[in-house]
């Protein structure tokens, strides 16, 4: 019963330096999302992904992109790292079938820093 | 979504009830409320949400106002590892986004 997973959940990185967090779903849910949560603070939503081959932008993109591989898989990709985005990075996923009020499930997160 | 408001932080006793408040005046017709919860800086913990009427399940009771301005999660019968940050939403149910405000810091003590 794995739910969302996210990899890895610890990196570090050099400024300037680039890549990939990964997050796999297997609930089937259509809706995958992208979220940062700084130190003391809520999270914020970076993108996401209504179904697959859809992705849009959130409160905070700047700096990121995203890929929705497939209806499983939605990456969040650094191309240039910066000290800014020292974070933790949060995964979720939400069923939209019949009940449109479904609720977000989220991993477990990968925690970021940047140096 | 409509803004939420929560107490910063409160403390309960293990095995009383915890009532946590939240102010959401703005809250339109389509929007829900959700209640989330994060421990220990782990994912966010899904633990309930309504529209208008009273919801309960194995984890809380949500009791939402007639007038849809405020709502109380009610945990029954806090344990230690109810102690987490617990988050109040209000988002619109086809909508794309949760915005988590600051929440409520619960501390459940023995």
């Amino acid at each position: 019963n794995a739910g969302v997973t996210q990899t890895p959940k610890f990196q570090v990185l050099k400024t300037g330096q680039s890549m990939t967090l990964q997050c796999a779903q297997d609930m089937n849910h259509n809706s995958m999302y992208w979220y940062r949560q700084d130190p003391g603070m809520g999270l914020r939503l970076i993108y996401y992904s209504a179904s697959e081959g859809t992705t849009d932008k959130g409160e905070v993109p700047n700096g990121y992109n995203v890929s929705r591989l497939n209806k499983r898989e939605f990456s969040l990709r650094l191309e240039s790292a910066a000290p800014s985005q020292t974070s933790v990075y949060f995964c979720a996923s939400r069923g939209t079938g019949t009940a449109i009020n479904q609720p977000q499930h989220f991993g477990d997160g990968t925690r970021l820093s940047i140096l | 979504d409509a803004k939420t408001t929560q107490p910063t932080s409160m403390d309960c006793a293990e095995g009383r009830a915890a009532n946590l408040p939240c102010n959401h005046s703005t809250i339109s017709g389509n929007e829900y409320v959700y209640w989330y919860r994060q421990i220990h800086s782990q994912g966010p913990q899904y633990i309930i949400h309504g529209l208008k009427n009273n919801e309960t399940n194995e984890m809380a009771s949500l009791i939402i106002t007639e007038d849809r301005k405020s709502s109380t999660l009610i945990l029954p019968h806090a344990t230690l590892r109810d102690t987490a940050v617990y988050y109040c939403i209000a988002s619109q149910a086809a909508g794309n986004k949760l915005t988590f405000g600051g929440g409520t810091r619960v501390l459940v003590k023995p």
